[in-house]
């Protein structure tokens, strides 16, 4: 079984000044992780992935994420918010293709919003 | 643009009627993959299918039936829509292999009165 849960459901921070969206994950197996971001009436996109490769890992538009296996945990961060970062946030954890068929997980997603 | 379409992209229909989804990819990938969308919930897995004919049910399966007669193609059915039904359907496909990256689809609104 895998869960996920993202444990901020709102994050407000100003232009300019650092993101912290944070996820624990829990899963039964070596877990592959990943950010999507979602901007209002569209669809998912994705950020950046964990595989077990390199535990610090860089996704698109400044984003990046860090595996954290003693914590479970796949925070992701970013160093200047901008404000077309403004939108919802989801983590997802997915088991391997050869279980399960590969099906992911999603937390119930963060909502970003910038001020100026 | 992984290559992925979903019709009708929005639909209203009534509470009774049988509605069908469709997702069509071109990229030929084993997985496909429906999901709703509502508040607070972030997405839900509704089927998904490992192969043609290969499907099983996800964590919200009730009501929803689904169909991949071949690999582009995989289908979901509302045998009898219900107001609990309205949602935003996404289709996803995962390649077999490689960092098994999910891609999603555009969407699809669905509105039962």
């Amino acid at each position: 079984a895998q869960s996920v849960t993202q444990l901020d459901s709102h994050v407000s921070v100003s232009e300019g000044t650092p993101v912290l969206l944070r996820c624990n994950y829990s899963s039964s197996y070596s877990p592959s992780l990943f950010w999507y971001v979602q901007h209002p009436n569209k669809g998912l996109q994705l950020l950046l992935k964990y595989t077990s490769a390199a535990t610090l890992v860089k996704g698109i538009n400044g984003f990046e994420a860090e595996f954290k296996k003693s914590e479970t945990s796949f925070h992701l961060t970013k160093p200047s918010a901008h404000m077309s970062d403004a939108a919802e946030y989801f983590c997802v954890v997915s088991d391997p293709l050869n279980t399960n068929a590969g099906k992911s997980t999603f937390g119930d997603g963060t909502t970003l919003t910038v001020k100026p | 643009d992984a290559g992925i379409t979903q019709s009708p992209r929005h639909k209203v229909t009534e509470t009774g009627t049988p509605v069908t989804l469709r997702c069509h990819q071109t990229e030929n990938h084993r997985y496909m993959y429906w999901y709703r969308q509502d508040p607070g919930h972030g997405l839900r897995l509704i089927h998904y299918s490992y192969g043609v004919k290969d499907t099983d049910k996800g964590e919200v399966s009730d009501g929803y039936s689904v169909s991949r007669s071949k690999t582009e193609d995989f289908l979901l059915t509302l045998e009898s829509a219900t107001s609990s039904q309205t949602s935003v359907y996404f289709c996803a496909i995962k390649p077999a292999g490689g960092a098994d990256t999910q891609y999603f689809g555009p969407g699809t609104r669905l509105t039962v009165l």
